[in-house]
């Protein structure tokens, strides 16, 4: 099955510094890939996302990069805001023909210091 | 609102004790999913169902059931529940078909296995 190994398991950056989260995956089939985004004492919710045929999306302060040759994907976060504190989860994914079912990585316990 | 609610969110209880942790969704989407959050481990899933009366096993079954009689329900069962099953537990569900794959999670339900 997928493994998805996500590093570093604690980040901590000042105010308006850039933050990366980074995430590697095993499988080669693996074609979908998002971020989540939990808030203390809520669930997960999706942030971004992006697929195979993409090598990088957008949104405003967000970004996602994969190098599928490597096998590796990362979370860019610009111009950080407290607000931007929480636990980051990548995952992978695949099409089973089925339904996908998302592997997760690890956590990221993301702190940005005022 | 578009949610996914499960109930309680907090529970202690002793081994061996069954209890069930009920999850619903009011947006008719036909994937659920259940997941368990441990530190350093990520989400991983536990159970998953693609509809009414279909069920299959997540990464981690074992000492869980589930079931779906009802396309907005889909609660998590602990026949036996042990302290290795203490844990923060998620409910997530989600539309299948179409390029929409956002999971929405529900806010999750601490349990403390005595």
């Amino acid at each position: 099955g997928e493994n998805v190994e996500q590093h570093p398991s604690t980040l901590s950056v000042q105010e308006g510094d850039s933050a990366v989260i980074k995430c590697t995956y095993s499988d080669s089939a693996s074609n979908y890939f998002p971020w989540y985004k939990q808030e203390l004492g809520k669930g997960p919710q999706l942030i971004i996302d992006i697929r195979s045929n993409v090598g990088e999306k957008k949104d405003q302060r967000i970004a996602v990069t994969l190098n599928k040759t490597a096998k590796h994907f990362s979370l860019h976060i610009t111009e950080t805001q407290p607000e931007d504190s929480a636990v980051y989860f990548c995952a992978a994914s695949w099409d089973s023909g089925s339904a996908r079912q998302l592997t997760f990585g690890s956590g990221t316990q993301l702190t940005v210091l005022p | 609102e578009a949610q996914v609610t499960q109930n309680p969110r907090y529970l202690i209880t002793v081994t061996g004790k069954k209890l069930t942790v009920t999850c619903s969704q009011n947006m008719n989407h036909e994937y659920m999913s259940w997941y368990r959050q441990d530190p350093g481990l990520g989400l991983r899933q536990i159970y998953y169902s693609m509809n009414v009366e279909v069920t299959d096993k997540g990464d981690v079954p074992e000492g869980y059931k589930v079931s779906r009689k009802e396309k907005r329900n889909f609660p998590l069962i602990l026949e036996s529940p042990s302290p290795n099953q203490t844990s923060l537990y998620f409910c997530a569900s989600r539309h299948l078909g179409g390029a929409n794959e956002k999971l929405f999670f529900g806010s999750g339900t601490q349990l403390s296995v005595l």
